[in-house]
């Protein structure tokens, strides 16, 4: 059972690049989360979704944007890079939003350098 | 004022030592909490859900007290394995929100 797929696992990119970071969950998962951590520092949420064709902003989702065509796959998209969005990403998901069973499940993270 | 926060550390303790963290949230109205561990480099992993009762597994005790709004991670009897970052986790309460916010982890170093 793969769980929550990240891909890539590190990318340099340069200032004013695009790109997309990959998330897809075979778990059939409804919510799916984007979050960055920058070094030293907690985990702040970028975007969610809470079923196919729903996503909402979080906490920091200023440059990126995201879509959910499936229930399988939430990809996040970078316009236009900066050097302020250098940080590791982590995909996440869970099943359910009943305590306390409602347990997050992490992908293995992306490295993104913006040079 | 941040929706979580939490004492960054390091803790630096022996093998042996018990020791406690504390988490503040700044929503009363907060539904769930949880503590997850980030080991250096990986991903984060839930450690235990919060019961309103407070809850135990094994050498691991988890407290809430809604009143100051606060959360406790105990470990008692640490290994070198502990160490890692402890990050606590809330759901704020509203509507059809599923955020859930993370703070900034309590970083644990247990030396032998």
């Amino acid at each position: 059972n793969a769980g929550v797929t990240q891909t890539p696992k590190f990318r340099i990119l340069k200032i004013g690049q695009s790109m997309t970071l990959q998330c897809a969950q075979d778990m059939n998962h409804n919510y799916m989360y984007w979050y960055r951590q920058d070094p030293g520092m907690g985990l702040k949420l970028i975007y969610y979704s809470v079923g196919a064709g729903i996503t909402d902003k979080g906490e920091v989702p200023n440059g990126y944007n995201v879509s959910r065509s499936t229930t399988e796959d939430f990809p996040l998209r970078l316009e236009l890079a900066a050097p302020s969005q250098t940080s590791v990403y982590f995909c996440a998901s869970k099943g359910t939003a009943d305590f306390p069973n409602e347990k997050l499940f992490f992908g293995s993270g992306t490295q993104l350098s913006v040079l | 004022r941040k929706e979580v926060e939490q004492d960054p550390g390091p803790f630096n303790v022996p093998e042996g030592a018990t020791v406690a963290f504390n988490c503040t949230y700044s929503n009363s109205a907060s539904q769930s909490f949880f503590w997850y561990r980030q080991d250096c480099r990986k991903e984060p992993k839930l450690l235990m859900s919060v019961y309103s009762s407070g809850n135990e597994d094994g050498r691991f005790t988890a407290q809430l007290n809604r009143a100051s709004q606060y959360i406790s991670l105990l470990i008692r009897d640490s290994k070198l394995s502990d160490s890692a970052t402890y990050l606590c986790v809330v759901k704020p309460a509203g509507g059809a929100t599923n955020k859930l916010i993370f703070g900034t982890g309590t970083l644990l170093a247990v030396q032998p």
